[in-house]
């Protein structure tokens, strides 16, 4: 089993809906990741959050909306989605340590999401 | 700019056959880390394997095996005996101390029939 949980597991919205993505982890990571990925595609990176505060947004549309409220919750929130952003939302969380070394990311199993 | 090549789209292997899937990096880094990642089709990514770019050995765990060689720029996977379950894609990543964030390859599907 996971020890990263995202929910929805599915999630179909209009494009003028609000809804928001879920992540929560409780191994004490201080680094957690928001990845998309497209079918057949690798994953691409969307947001890292480290140590609560945004450290990378790779030119995401606002649309797109991250959020962490503490270090053991990633909120990704979404309005006025389009058609073409129907993807897997993957998660993920790293020890996220500020000194040398880079910790394997843990990730849930995603956010199926349609937009209709 | 970071790079992976998986250069394999889609391999078919019969149950008890060796396969070896390929991965070709690119970095101007020197301090580097690199990944394999499984996606079976329930969508969550497993961790396979972590190696820095100090250390060349090649490490085994079980029916899988990993050689890492920079003169080549290359981090290659092999499963030994592979079995149905091994059916998944699979991506070769890099990471670099800076971003700690992951670049994929475009991954390789493994499919192994029984």
């Amino acid at each position: 089993d996971t020890e990263v949980t995202q929910t929805p597991k599915h999630l179909v919205m209009g494009m003028t809906n609000k809804k928001s993505l879920k992540c929560e982890q409780h191994m004490g990571h201080r680094a957690m990741y928001w990845y998309k990925q497209k079918a057949k595609k690798p994953p691409e990176l969307m947001f890292v959050y480290s140590y609560e505060k945004l450290s990378i947004n790779e030119s995401v549309p606002s649309r797109f909306s991250p959020e962490c409220p503490n270090s053991s919750l990633l909120n990704l929130h979404l309005h006025a989605l389009q058609p073409e952003d129907s993807a897997l939302y993957l998660c993920a969380s790293s020890q996220g340590t500020r000194g040398d070394g880079a910790g394997e990311l843990f990730f849930g199993e995603g956010s199926r999401l349609t937009v209709l | 700019a970071q790079k992976v090549t998986q250069a394999q789209t889609e391999i078919s292997v019969v149950e008890k056959e060796d396969v070896t899937l390929d991965c070709v990096y690119e970095t101007r880094d020197t301090t580097y880390y690199l990944f394999w990642y499984k996606q079976p089709p329930s969508g969550e990514l497993v961790f396979l394997i972590r190696r820095n770019s100090f250390d060349e050995q090649n490490e085994i765990s079980g029916r899988y095996s990993w050689n890492f060689q920079k003169s080549t720029s290359s981090f290659n996977f092999t499963i030994t005996a592979s079995q149905v379950v091994d059916s998944a894609v699979y991506f070769c990543a890099l990471m670099d101390t800076g971003r700690r964030a992951l670049t994929f390859g475009s991954g390789t599907r493994l499919q192994v029939q029984p």
